[in-house]
């Protein structure tokens, strides 16, 4: 079975330059997460969709970060501008259900703001 | 006060040797706790789920303490193959919300 799957892998980008993440979840998985990890912290949770709904994006810096989840598969993340403190693992994974208790991760994507 | 606190080590033990991590958590409704695991830049990925009365699954034992809100992980007989980042992590009841991650602590079993 085919896992999360996020590209890009790796980006570097100027400060106040934008980027974009894509993921495809696990086939038949409704609820997508998107998390950001800073080197030596846990994953944070950014915005969690359920089929192409949001069910919690209290922790996303909306001036700045924007996520959609089209037709309730793949989903994208940008960041526009890009800050320093922004430099860290996105990670997208997905669940079954809104309250699987395991979900699956991708491989992430790699950001650095210079 | 972080919802979930580890440890941040790093733990560097031999091989064979046993260890124990501890996490608490602050928020006394959270329901379901797990224990991930992260290699060095890779993805987390689940180790065990933690119930109530404990459970074990090979050389890896876990146990909740809901008085103390605290869990734990020992891991006994380490392998090499067992040195990673032990994120401890919680669910709170009632919230369609998902995981609350700690910040991991790192374990090397050394040769």
């Amino acid at each position: 079975e085919a896992g999360v799957a996020q590209s890009p892998r790796y980006k570097i980008i100027e400060k106040r330059q934008s980027v974009a993440f894509w993921c495809n979840p696990i086939s038949g998985h409704a609820t997508l997460y998107w998390y950001q990890q800073i080197l030596g912290q846990g994953p944070k949770l950014l915005i969690q969709f359920q089929n192409n709904g949001v069910v919690d994006d209290s922790q996303l810096p909306k001036d700045r970060f924007s996520a959609e989840r089209l037709k309730g598969v793949d989903s994208t993340l940008k960041i526009q501008p890009a800050k320093l403190e922004d430099s860290a693992v996105y990670l997208c994974a997905s669940s079954p259900g809104v309250s699987g208790n395991t979900i699956y991760f991708g491989e992430g994507s790699w950001l650095t703001v210079v | 006060r972080k919802e979930v606190e580890q440890d941040p080590g790093p733990f560097n033990v031999p091989e064979g040797a046993t260890v124990a991590f501890n996490c608490t958590y602050s928020n006394s409704a959270s329901q379901s706790f797990f224990w991930y695991r992260q290699d060095c830049r890779k993805e987390p990925k689940l180790l065990m789920s933690v119930y109530s009365s404990g459970n074990e699954d090979g050389r890896f034992t876990a146990q909740l303490n809901r008085a103390s809100q605290y869990i734990s992980l020992l891991i006994r007989d380490s392998k090499l193959s067992d040195s990673a980042t032990y994120l401890c992590v919680v669910r709170v009841s009632g919230s369609a919300r998902q995981l609350t991650f700690g910040s991991g602590t790192q374990l090397t079993v050394l040769p």
